[in-house]
């Protein structure tokens, strides 16, 4: 099945830019969608089909997807973005069509 | 505002049935795919199963195939996950939550409900 794999853990000071990839066999050709998901809440839509943001998302978060991985960027990071972040993909072609990536835990300095 | 409520969550033997509820409001539910996706407690996301805003087209996860039924009724805004055979490996927090797309599944999630806990334990 496919395998999406992101760095456990990600630290950034407040005011810094946070990077979180996401790599998978040419998921390039996917559309990744990411979610945010703060202690005992429900996850929440940031970045859907690349680099899109839904209403109310600030311009602060935005997204990439070439080759063999995605990248969520968190700019201007502040105390309120420590999170777990997931991406996601839908691979019609396969048995599992939705798989979501492993999930990285920001923590802000 | 768009609004997932789910419930019935709850304490289950292994082996045991259970049924999930979630109500919809603040939207045409009727115009959208639904899912189901769970998270074990400490664990990542895993999907569990759509249906298609008309319902009748569904779709399963392996792990839930055969032992887990999604259904919906558009009348009452109202999305449900039939659960049997249950096992310990299905401990999780269920969430419902919306497709991203009308009509066509886009397979994204733009909309979660709070979550039902499930616990089948003996």
């Amino acid at each position: 099945s496919y395998v999406l794999t992101q760095p456990p853990s990600v630290s950034v000071a407040p005011g810094q830019t946070a990077t979180i990839t996401c790599g998978g066999d040419n998921i390039g050709t996917n559309s990744v969608h990411w979610y945010q998901q703060k202690p005992g809440q429900a996850p929440v839509l940031v970045v859907y089909d690349d680099s899109d943001r839904p209403s109310g998302i600030p311009e602060r978060f935005s997204g990439s997807n070439s080759g063999n991985s995605a990248t969520l960027s968190i700019s201007r990071v502040e105390a309120g973005d420590e999170a777990d972040y997931y991406c996601q993909v839908w691979d019609s072609s396969a048995d599992h069509p939705v798989v979501f990536g492993t999930g990285t835990r920001v923590t802000v300095l | 505002q768009v609004h997932l409520v789910e419930s019935g969550g709850g304490v289950v033997q292994p082996g045991r049935s259970l049924r999930l509820s979630c109500a919809a409001s603040g939207f045409t539910f009727s115009s959208y795919p639904m899912h189901w996706v769970r998270q074990a407690p400490g664990k990542g996301l895993e999907w569990v199963a759509v249906i298609s805003y008309d319902g009748t087209t569904k779709y399963y996860a392996d792990s839930v195939k055969g032992r887990f039924i999604i259904s919906r009724d558009n009348s009452r805004n109202s999305l449900y996950l039939e659960m049997s055979s249950l096992r310990p490996e299905d401990t999780a927090v269920y969430y419902c939550a919306r497709d991203g797309a009308v009509v066509r599944e886009e397979y994204f999630f733009d909309h979660w409900g709070q979550g039902t806990l499930v616990t089948v334990s003996s």
